[in-house]
C-alpha cells in the first residue's frame, strides 16, 4: 500500500462545477505539497502547507494532521483546470530530508 | 517559463546507446533533482545534488550516472538502458539548503523511449 492515497483516481466535471481531489497519508509528516502537471509533462507546485488552509485564486488547500488528510479545492471549474493534480509528503521520521513521497495523483477533466 | 529548461524534450535510443539528458537552472537554486515518472505509477526521486555534492542516490541503477558540474546544471549519463527504463524524466531545483519543505520548480521533461 502506498504511504499516499488519492481520490478519486480520474474525475470528470462541467465547467463551473466545485471540485474535491483527497489525499490521505499513512505516516506522521513535515509538510504537504499539492502539485499541478499538464499533458506534456511539466510540473508546476501549487501549495506547500504544515497546517490549517491557503487560497490562491480559485484554488484552496486544507490540511488536517490528525487525521491525516489533506484536500484540494477547486471553486468555479474551468476547461484549462483539466490536468493531474498531484499530492505528495515529506515524511517526519527517518530517510532523507530531500525525499518526497508522492500519490498517484487524480486525472481531472472539466467539460465546457 | 518556469525558469527550469531541459534538452532534449523527447528522446529515442536503443538498449546500446549512450545519451545524455541535460538540466539547467535560471533560477539562482543551489539544490537540483532527478525524478523518473513511469506511466502509473508515481514519481520517483532518483538524484539530489545540493551545491554541486551528491546528497541523495536513490538505490538507482548504475547504468543512469548524474553529473552536477555546477549549481546552475545537471546532467543525467544514460547507458545500455533497458525498455523498462522508459519514462518522463523530470527535473527539478529549490533554493536554500535543498530542504524538501522548500517549493520545488520542475522542468518540462525529457519523455525517453528505449527500443
Amino acid at each position: 500500500k502506498n504511504e499516499v492515497e488519492q481520490s478519486p483516481q480520474n474525475l470528470t466535471a462541467q465547467e463551473g462545477e466545485f471540485i474535491t481531489i483527497n489525499c490521505s497519508y499513512s505516516v506522521g509528516i513535515s509538510a504537504l505539497h499539492w502539485l499541478q502537471q499538464h499533458p506534456g509533462g511539466g510540473i508546476v507546485s501549487l501549495f506547500m502547507l504544515s497546517s490549517g488552509k491557503k487560497k490562491h485564486g480559485r484554488l484552496i488547500a486544507t490540511i488536517n494532521i490528525q487525521e491525516k488528510h489533506s484536500s484540494l479545492h477547486i471553486t468555479a471549474s474551468h476547461p484549462r483546470d483539466s490536468a493531474v493534480y498531484i499530492c505528495a509528503v515529506r515524511p517526519n521520521s527517518g530517510g532523507s530530508n530531500y525525499k518526497l513521497t508522492f500519490g498517484k495523483g487524480t486525472l481531472l477533466t472539466v467539460n465546457p | 517559463e518556469t525558469g527550469v529548461t531541459q534538452t532534449p524534450r523527447h528522446l529515442v535510443m536503443g538498449m546500446t546507446n549512450k545519451k545524455s539528458l541535460k538540466c539547467e537552472q535560471h533560477l539562482g537554486h543551489n539544490a537540483m533533482y532527478w525524478y523518473k515518472q513511469s506511466a502509473k505509477k508515481p514519481l520517483e526521486l532518483m538524484f539530489v545534488y545540493n551545491f554541486k555534492e551528491q546528497t541523495e542516490n536513490n538505490s538507482v541503477p548504475s547504468r543512469f550516472s548524474p553529473e552536477c558540474p555546477n549549481s546552475s546544471h545537471l546532467f543525467l549519463h544514460l547507458h545500455t538502458l533497458q525498455p523498462e527504463d522508459s519514462a518522463l524524466y523530470l527535473c527539478a531545483s529549490t533554493s536554500g539548503s535543498g530542504r524538501v519543505v522548500d517549493t520545488q520548480y520542475f522542468g518540462p521533461g525529457t519523455r525517453l523511449t528505449v527500443l
